[in-house]
């Protein structure tokens, strides 16, 4: 079974600042995905970012990027120019890839950071 | 994006009768759909994980006579909780995987459901 950490349950930025959110991992698996999740208020689930396993180079989206190091099994997620709107619970969440057997797609997500984004 | 309908957003109830939630893919088809439970300030807890004409695969511990799940098109999947209790109370959430593209790894979530059992 797969498991996911997130050590920080609050953190707070200055607006325009950046921030770092940790989320670490355990896993036998060889080919999964790792995701990062924002939750806002309204509750809607939002895709922020995605890293694939075999992928040495951290992905990237505009203002949020991610450090993977598949060896430590660590993932965190680097905001930029923090925003108002940023505000929200992140959730780090892992998957299994396809042609992975039973429990594939399924999201394992870990227990959440709530970020505030001071002005 | 896809986009993934769940009503109602939310329901109170009385304890003892059964209420359904919906949750549609607007815009694409999925095999498969998966139902989380998420109590205040926690996380997400797959409950179970539904395929296209075919019986759910439940996770262990959540009791599968009271949570029904029913997955008859493509487009559709519902999850009743039956003779609902006070601790079923809690936000459910939906989420859908895209038929036919098995590297798709997105999930689409729709927008949750704040269950009240009073």
């Amino acid at each position: 079974a797969q498991t996911v950490t997130q050590s920080q349950p609050e953190m707070s930025v200055q607006e325009a600042e950046t921030v770092t959110l940790s989320c670490t991992y355990d896993t036998s698996e060889n080919n999964y995905y790792l995701f990062w999740y924002k939750q806002p208020p309204s509750r809607q689930m939002i895709l922020v970012i995605r890293q694939e396993a075999y992928k040495q180079q951290n992905a990237t989206e505009n203002r949020f990027s991610v450090n993977f190091q598949k060896a430590a099994k660590s993932f965190s997620l680097k905001i930029s120019d923090s925003q108002l709107g940023d505000t929200a619970m992140y959730f780090c969440a892992f998957m299994k890839g396809p042609y992975s057997g039973a429990g594939s797609y399924q999201l394992t997500f870990g227990k959440g950071t709530k970020l505030s984004v001071i002005p | 994006g896809a986009v993934v309908s769940q009503h109602p957003s939310w329901v109170i109830c009385k304890s003892g009768t059964s209420v359904k939630i919906e949750c549609r893919s607007l815009d694409f088809q999925a095999t498969t759909m998966f139902w989380y439970r998420q109590f205040p300030k926690q996380s997400l807890m797959l409950m179970a994980t539904s395929n296209e004409g075919s019986k759910a695969t439940y996770e262990q511990g959540v009791e599968k006579d009271k949570f029904l799940i029913n997955h008859a098109s493509l487009t559709l999947s519902t999850l009743t909780v039956t003779s609902a209790h006070p601790e079923d109370s809690s936000f459910y959430i939906c989420s859908a995987r895209e038929q036919g593209r098995l590297t798709n790894t997105e999930a689409f979530f729709g927008q949750g459901t704040r269950l009240t059992v009073v």
